[in-house]
């Protein structure tokens, strides 16, 4: 199926850093979510983006959705040893025929500067 | 936000063996849920959605025969691998879904030797 393309794939961070990451399609969506997955576990869920231009935080993470629909970023502040993880992005088009069936990005790493 | 409980975590099997992982939704109703396979760094891939009371529907490419599903209530559906062999060995994770939101389980690290 689709999939939303997600940047980068892999980044470093330093402890302290604010880091970025972004997720566009060529299709419009009416819902995305940023969740974040460790090592061996399901993914969790950051962030819920329901409207164009949102602007959303959870703390040290802010997302936004994109006027056009189309894409989405997620920016983390002050990064610290535990943001390591892998995030994922999600759109979600309502009216699917298999009822909220979302369309994942491939995921960004996030690793810790050696 | 809400929970959804996969068991077990892990499983390590033997070829030829069946293997059931259950995926609960603790404290809402899901007419409808996801089963997903993941492999070693990339993401999730859909493998088929769950629907209580009818037939499961299946992503192309998956076997229905291989991983039968069974919703068999609004909080519980399950994935079984029939037969299974070691390239079936992978991380299946379940997801629900609340509203326009999705929740996921732990995930199950299936071995098959």
């Amino acid at each position: 199926g689709q999939q939303l393309n997600q940047s980068p794939q892999s980044m470093f961070i330093q402890e302290g850093e604010d880091v970025s990451m972004n997720c566009t399609s060529s299709s419009i969506f009416n819902t995305w979510l940023w969740y974040k997955q460790e090592p061996g576990e399901g993914p969790v869920l950051l962030i819920a983006l329901y409207k164009a231009g949102e602007l959303t935080s959870n703390g040290r993470l802010t997302a936004q959705f994109g006027i056009t629909r189309k894409d989405s970023f997620l920016n983390i502040s002050a990064s610290i040893p535990s943001d390591v993880g892998i995030y994922f992005c999600a759109g979600l088009l309502r009216g699917e025929a298999a009822g909220n069936k979302l369309t994942f990005g491939g995921g960004t790493r996030v690793l810790v500067k050696p | 936000g809400a929970v959804v409980s996969q068991h077990p975590s892990r499983v390590i099997c033997k070829s030829g063996t069946s293997v059931k992982i259950e995926c609960r939704s603790l404290d809402f109703q899901a007419t409808t849920m996801f089963w997903y396979r993941q492999f070693p760094k990339q993401s999730l891939m859909l493998m088929a959605t769950s629907n209580e009371g009818s037939k499961a529907t299946y992503e192309q490419g998956v076997e229905k025969d291989k991983f039968l599903i069974n919703h068999a209530s609004l909080t519980l559906s399950t994935l079984t691998v029939t037969s299974a062999h070691p390239e079936d060995s992978s991380f299946y994770i379940c997801s629900a879904p609340l509203y326009t939101e999705a929740f996921f389980g732990q995930g199950t690290r299936l071995t098959v030797v």
